[in-house]
C-alpha cells in the first residue's frame, strides 16, 4: 500500500522553542493531508486539512497561529508548533489520501511524538 | 453530528481466546466504516473496512459485519495471539471526514 512517513519520530524541545515535523507521502501524491493530535489514551483529534498550494483549514479551537501548517508540494505537509509549551506535548499523526478524490483509504505516518521541557 | 461510541479498555486477554470490540456509530447518509490498529510507538494502519450495509470486512482473522440496523461495526477474532496487543480504533468516514471512536487497548497474555 501507500506509504506515508514522518519526521522526526521524536523529539524533545525546550519551552519556548519551535519545532518542524514533516508529513511525505513517499510513494504517492497528495493534494490533502491531515494532521491530528493524540493524548495518552486518548483518540486522534483533527487538528487541521492541509491543502496544497493554499492555507489549511483548522478545526474549531485549534489555534492556526501555534500551529502553523505548509503544504508546499504535493508529496510535503509540515506542522510546525510554534514557542512550544508542555503543554503542546503529544503525539502528533499525519495522513494522506492519494490522488485528488475524497474518497479511498487513508494512509497513517508513523507519529511524531514531541515532548516539551 | 457524526460520531463513533467504542468500548472502553483496556482488555486483556488470554492466548486463544475470542475477543469483540463494541463500535456504534450516528452519522447521517451512508457512511463508510473502518478498524484501524496502532501498534506500540506507531502510527495507525488499516485493518479492515466496510462501505456498505452487510458488508463484512476481514483481515488477519479479524473480522467486522457493517450492520445499518444495529449501526454497529463490532470487531470480533477468534483466537488472539499476543502479536495482536495494540490499540484498535473504530472510524467512520461520510464525505471527505474521518471520525475515529477514543480507542480500545488490547493486551494478550500468553
Amino acid at each position: 500500500g501507500a506509504v506515508v512517513s514522518q519526521h522526526p519520530s521524536w523529539v524533545i524541545c525546550k519551552s519556548g522553542t519551535s519545532v518542524k515535523i514533516e508529513c511525505r507521502s513517499l510513494d504517492f501524491q497528495a493534494t490533502t493531508m491531515f494532521w491530528y493530535r493524540q493524548f495518552p489514551k486518548q483518540s486522534l483529534m483533527l487538528m487541521a486539512t492541509s491543502n496544497e498550494g493554499s492555507k489549511a483549514t483548522y478545526e474549531q479551537g485549534v489555534e492556526k497561529d501555534k500551529f502553523l501548517i505548509n503544504h508546499a508540494s504535493l508529496t510535503l505537509s509540515t506542522l510546525t508548533v510554534t514557542s512550544a509549551h508542555p503543554e503542546d506535548s503529544s503525539f502528533y499523526i499525519c495522513s494522506a489520501r492519494p490522488g485528488g478524490s475524497n474518497t479511498g483509504e487513508l494512509f497513517f505516518g508513523e507519529g511524531s511524538r514531541l515532548t516539551v521541557l | 453530528g457524526d460520531s463513533v461510541t467504542q468500548m472502553e479498555g483496556p482488555v486483556t486477554l488470554s492466548e486463544e481466546a475470542f475477543l469483540t470490540i463494541n463500535c456504534t456509530y450516528t452519522a447521517t447518509g451512508y457512511p463508510s466504516l473502518f478498524w484501524y490498529v496502532q501498534y506500540p510507538g506507531e502510527g495507525l494502519q488499516l485493518l479492515l473496512k466496510a462501505t456498505k450495509a452487510d458488508d463484512k470486512g476481514s483481515n488477519k482473522g479479524f473480522e467486522a459485519t457493517y450492520r445499518k440496523e444495529t449501526t454497529s461495526f463490532h470487531l470480533e477474532k477468534g483466537s488472539v495471539q499476543v502479536s495482536d496487543s495494540a490499540v484498535y480504533f473504530c472510524a467512520l468516514r461520510t464525505g471527505n471526514q474521518f471520525y475515529f471512536g477514543t480507542g480500545t487497548s488490547l493486551t494478550v497474555i500468553p
